[in-house]
């Protein structure tokens, strides 16, 4: 099945700094998403994006998907971002399955 | 509109015990899935269904039984429980116009099996 990998792992912040996170896939998709789960554990959908650009505040998520790889870039960190950041995706060999990348735990300090 | 409402918020079992949990989406949502959140592991599908009376397996289904008779219902089942069950089980649901469009989760019920 397709495999997601997500980098880095973890990543710590100072507030205010920017970041970004990648998710590389291993085949072609018809489906990508980008979650947060913040530390009480709520998972939040950020962006559905299989393909092109989108921006949603200081949250903006880019796919380039002949490169299969996503990018979520967050500017001018706060404290509320923390937590771990998910990207997911539905490889197009005919399957339902939402496959979730192992997550990017960030912490943002104050 | 409430979303995704998952029941219990929590359990714990024995090993050997049976159980369900519930989920139910107010959304009309034709997709509902299951997942378990393991440490380090990220999110792992178990079952899924794209509609009443359809289910299908996903990653990890061994141990747990589903079934959709309606719309918004879709409960998980352990038949057995076994210690390997202990995780944080998530229910999901997605938007009609794509059956894997946008994903909304519940809250999440935290399984302990001892």
């Amino acid at each position: 099945g397709i495999q997601v990998e997500q980098s880095p792992p973890d990543l710590i912040l100072q507030e205010g700094a920017n970041s970004t996170l990648r998710c590389n896939f291993s085949d072609s998709v018809n489906n990508l998403q980008w979650f947060h789960q913040n530390p009480w554990g709520q998972l939040i959908n950020l962006f559905y994006i299989p393909s092109g650009t989108k921006q949603n505040g200081r949250l903006s998520a880019t796919t380039v998907a002949t490169e299969r790889y996503s990018l979520l870039y967050i500017s001018s960190s706060q404290t509320t971002d923390s937590g771990v950041y998910f990207c997911a995706v539905v490889g197009r060999g005919g399957s339902e399955k939402l496959v979730f990348g192992k997550g990017t735990k960030l912490t943002v300090n104050p | 509109n409430a979303g995704v409402t998952q029941t219990p918020k929590f359990q714990v079992l024995k090993t050997g015990q049976s159980m369900t949990l519930q989920c139910a989406q107010d959304m009309n949502h034709e997709y509902m899935s299951w997942y378990r959140q393991d440490p380090g592991m990220g999110l792992r599908l178990i079952h899924y269904s794209v509609g009443a009376g359809i289910t299908d397996q996903g990653e990890v289904p061994n141990g747990y039984n589903v079934s959709r008779s309606t719309t918004e219902d879709f409960p998980l089942r352990l038949l057995s429980a076994a210690p390997s069950q202990t995780s944080v089980y998530f229910c999901a649901s997605s938007h009609p116009r794509s059956r894997t469009g946008e994903l909304f989760f519940g809250e999440g019920s935290r399984l302990t099996v001892l």
